[in-house]
């Protein structure tokens, strides 16, 4: 899977956006996007999935630029239980796909 | 669905003792990936199932750790003897190859691992 960086931790506020950038600058062609998120004490959950442009579900937007060398996961109006550590990993979208997983983003949300 | 079910939740444990983690995948799904996590290393892949059948087993760490998976609703990940360096959490996920995401994946609660 392509090498993934993205921030080691983030501070926000309640009710603030959080945008977390991750680069992957050697993203192959058929390679997807992922983010996982995952609570203290619990493991990862899926959260959100894109291959280009802009992806948006329920809790979250992905945005991806035309070259694809980066993604940004957008978090709206943050509360405190969005408090987690979220990873961001390139990889074919294959059955039996292998997940690499890397350091995260720890975001903390403040009152 | 109740989601992938792991057993025990914590277990603590003398070097040298056997310990055996239990997983029950997500009914249907035909993938099931055994992780560990700490704080030194993150989260790894042990090995992974298809089918029942082993098909990565590139991540375990040693001939120490052994998994099985003698149905579609049960797997068991086996370290023996355990060593002090084994403390971690230890997540089971599960997958299906079928629809759009195929790699998405379902993790469990985790069991907690620690040997004295």
């Amino acid at each position: 899977l392509a090498k993934t960086t993205q921030p080691i931790s983030m501070d926000s506020y309640e009710g603030q956006e959080v945008n977390i950038t991750c680069s992957h600058n050697n993203i192959a062609t058929n390679d997807y996007i992922t983010w996982y998120q995952q609570f203290p004490s619990q493991g990862p959950r899926f959260i959100i999935q894109g291959y280009k442009t802009k992806v948006t579900n329920e809790v979250a937007s992905l945005f991806i630029p035309a070259d694809r060398k980066s993604s940004t996961l957008s978090l709206p109006r943050v509360s405190l239980s969005d408090t987690a550590v979220y990873y961001c990993l390139v990889g074919v979208r294959a059955a039996g796909n292998k997940l690499t997983f890397g350091g995260g983003t720890r975001v903390l949300v403040k009152p | 669905d109740a989601g992938v079910i792991q057993s025990p939740r914590h277990e603590v444990t003398e070097m040298g003792q056997e310990v055996t983690l239990r997983c029950k995948p997500i009914s249907g799904h035909d993938y099931l990936f055994w992780y560990r996590q700490t704080m030194m290393r993150g989260l790894e892949l042990l090995i992974y199932f298809n089918n029942n059948v082993p098909i990565d087993d590139s991540g375990m760490p040693e001939d120490r750790f052994s998994a099985k998976m003698p149905n579609a609703s049960f797997s068991t990940l086996k370290i023996q003897p355990s060593e002090p360096r084994d403390s971690a959490v230890y997540f089971c996920a599960s997958s299906t190859a079928a629809g759009a995401s195929t790699d998405t994946q379902y993790f469990g609660p985790g069991t907690r691992l620690t040997v004295l």
